[in-house]
């Protein structure tokens, strides 16, 4: 069955130090792979995506993202962390077609001044 | 251009009543979709809609009904409404992928719900 990894529930870093969230993934086919971000009482919003092409992908707020098909990885890293960063993240896998998501249990990011 | 909203908020209920959420977008989106969101468990996929006039079993359906009689909106119900329904829910849309299936989820702000 399809599933969505990400082994932080917490990650705690200094503001202006860098970020990698892991996000490891288990699904036969070609994957479509997401990141999104809640703040607190929000929705989701997308942060990057990855469907084909360049593995490197650049998203938004300075994010930035590697697929990696021999380690069914995707991590989410950023180079320097703002207090705003402060949210939970959760990574995604598209399945049949695209037609559903199925969603890692989250990391929740603090940003510690 | 709202995206996507859901109505209400915020809704407490008592173990057996009934309700509806609404959700809505007006991006012209085929796909739809209503997600469940507990602590440590990330979002769990209820029913999704491929079209007008369909709903599909997602993950965790039981409980739950659906209704896409219009292309913008998106109804989840609950006939009887019991204590582990409560959670946060997501309405989400998309439009069709350039290779089949849909592209990116676009999510609306939430509903919380309680059930005493």
């Amino acid at each position: 069955a399809q599933s969505v990894t990400q082994p932080d529930i917490h990650i705690t870093v200094s503001e202006g130090a860098s970020l990698e969230l892991r996000c490891n993934y288990s699904y036969g086919a070609t994957p479509y792979l997401f990141w999104y971000v809640q703040s607190p009482g929000q929705g989701l919003q997308l942060l990057l995506k990855y469907f084909s092409g360049d593995t490197l992908v650049q998203g938004i707020k300075g994010f930035e993202a590697e697929f990696k098909r021999s380690q069914s990885s995707f991590n989410l890293r950023k180079p320097s962390v703002h207090w705003s960063d402060a949210a939970e993240y959760f990574c995604a896998v598209a399945v049949e077609y695209g037609n559903k998501l199925v969603f890692g249990a989250g990391t929740i990011l603090r940003v510690k001044s | 251009n709202a995206g996507v909203t859901q109505t209400p908020k915020f809704r407490v209920l008592k173990t057996g009543q009934s309700m509806t959420l609404l959700c809505a977008q007006d991006m012209n989106h085929e796909y739809m979709y209503w997600y469940r969101q507990d602590p440590g468990m990330g979002l769990r996929l209820i029913h999704y809609s491929v079209g007008e006039g369909t709903t599909a079993k997602g993950e965790v359906p039981d409980g739950y009904n659906v209704s896409r009689l219009k292309k913008q909106n998106f109804l989840l119900g609950l006939e009887s409404a019991a204590p582990s329904q409560t959670s946060v829910y997501f309405c989400a849309s998309s439009s069709a992928g350039t290779s089949g299936g849909a592209d990116t989820q676009y999510f609306g702000p939430g509903t919380r719900l309680t059930v005493l």
